[in-house]
């Protein structure tokens, strides 16, 4: 049993298009995270739902949109998507004890 | 703001030497610490992480931290190291009640067999 599973794990597509990401958690955790990590390994937040509202939304385009439709779910839409959006988004659900992530989306704009 | 700085970028040993990697964070107050593992391809593991109470962590696969609140550093140690320890390690800090963690820019180490 996957705790926190993303799909699809490789996603490349043309600039301009549009793309969602998809994450599941059955760790009955509140929170939920998305992550980018750049060519660097850089991690970087980008938004946090707890319970189906969001509560961290970091400087981040608003071509990202997040949408959690119950709480076990957290989804990322990108719009008109450019050459740098390329990186790996992990999501993540968590509480005080720390993260569990996913396995990671790989994105790659072309 | 807090912050997490993670001086080692690239780390470079033999198999079975020490390592220790170096965490500090910027914040007057409590916080929680973690150190994340990912291997290459792979995810973020949790290694290990401090709350309160003893500040010498002991996490998985011989891994292990001191927390000294008067430095506001959180290191990464193992005594022995092996090829499979091949990774990027993560420093993470949390302030309690929050539900934002603050990453650190991470340390690549490569072991050579």
């Amino acid at each position: 049993d996957t705790a926190v599973s993303q799909t699809p794990k490789y996603l490349v597509t043309q600039m301009g298009n549009d793309k969602s990401i998809k994450c599941e958690q059955n760790l009955g955790h509140d929170t939920m995270y998305w992550y980018k990590q750049d060519s660097k390994k850089f991690l970087k937040i980008m938004f946090s739902y707890n319970n189906k509202e969001l509560i961290i939304n970091e400087t981040v385009p608003n071509r990202f949109s997040p949408k959690s439709p119950d709480k076990a779910h957290l989804n990322l839409h990108i719009n008109s998507l450019e050459l740098g959006d390329s990186a790996v988004y992990f999501c993540a659900s968590g509480q005080a004890g720390g993260y569990t992530f996913g396995s990671g989306t790989r994105l790659t704009v072309v | 703001a807090q912050s997490v700085s993670q001086h080692n970028h690239h780390v470079i040993l033999s198999e079975a030497a020490s390592l220790e990697l170096g965490c500090n964070y910027s914040y007057g107050g409590t916080v929680n610490l973690f150190w994340y593992v990912q291997y290459p391809g792979q995810h973020l593991q949790l290694l290990l992480k401090y709350f309160s109470g003893d500040p010498l962590v002991k996490g998985i696969k011989g891994f292990e931290a001191e927390f000294i609140k008067s430095k506001f550093s959180f290191n990464l140690r193992k005594p022995s190291v092996q090829w499979s320890d091949t990774a990027e390690y993560f420093c993470a800090v949390n302030v309690p009640g929050t539900y934002k963690y603050i990453f650190g820019t991470g340390t690549r180490l490569k072991v050579l067999a």
